[in-house]
């Protein structure tokens, strides 16, 4: 079975522009986790979905930050309008009922 | 609230040599899981392993051996006989199960940077 996707692998884009990252969880799990890396803040949980529904986004850092789950085979991060300070690799993972998280091999953002 | 420490920022040991990797948790929930996973210079995050609250049982596969104690509220994770393709960091992270609502954010450490040298 394929594991999680991301897409794009790299994305490099200028302060001010949309950014959207995607994701495609493993067929049959029923969460699906944003996370963000960076050197300073660690890996850190941006939002999760339990079938297709946003249950914590606590984590999202600020209204520029948008999340969408519209059917169990995809999701989408997007950033608008995009700061340097957004660059990051972005992780998404899926599990089922829960507790083991299997990820994706992230989105590494770089904005300039 | 959750916090998971790694107090070893890098560690650095010669191929063969044994290496312990470091794990404290805090949490007030009775049941929760803890985890490492494995990011190898290549970016991606492996799963290695899960252990619930329950079961304090010391695993063992391969090379690698978990012990979890919850007296000292530890998950220390040891490589045995270390090989230059054990470099990476190394994350603990912690998750908690509500009953009903299941809240299965997870924690993690700040992670820990093994370098083996040939």
């Amino acid at each position: 079975d394929a594991g999680v996707i991301q897409s794009p692998r790299h994305e490099v884009t200028e302060m001010g522009q949309e950014v959207t990252l995607r994701c495609k969880p493993i067929s049959g799990h029923d969460y699906l986790f944003w996370y963000r890396q960076t050197m300073m803040r660690g890996l850190e949980l941006l939002i999760y979905f339990n079938n297709n529904v946003p249950i914590d986004d606590s984590g999202m850092p600020e209204d520029r930050f948008s999340a969408k789950m519209p059917n169990a085979s995809f999701s989408t991060l997007k950033i608008q309008p995009s700061e340097p300070r957004d660059s990051a690799v972005y992780f998404c993972a899926s599990s089922f009922e829960g507790t083991k998280q299997y990820f994706g091999p992230g989105t590494r953002l770089t904005v300039t | 609230a959750q916090k998971v420490t790694q107090a070893q920022t890098e560690i650095s040991v010669v191929e063969k040599e044994d290496v312990t990797l470091d794990c404290v948790y805090e949490t007030r929930d009775t049941t929760y899981y803890l985890f490492w996973y494995k990011q190898p210079p290549s970016g991606e995050l492996v799963f290695l392993i899960r252990r619930n609250s329950f079961d304090e049982q010391n695993e063992i596969s391969g090379r690698y051996s978990w012990n979890f104690q919850k007296s000292t509220s530890s998950f220390n994770f040891t490589i045995t006989a270390s090989q230059v393709v054990d470099s990476a960091v190394y994350f603990c992270a912690l998750t908690v199960s509500y009953s009903g609502a299941g809240s299965y954010q997870l924690t993690f450490g700040k992670g820990t940077k093994l370098s083996v040298i040939p």
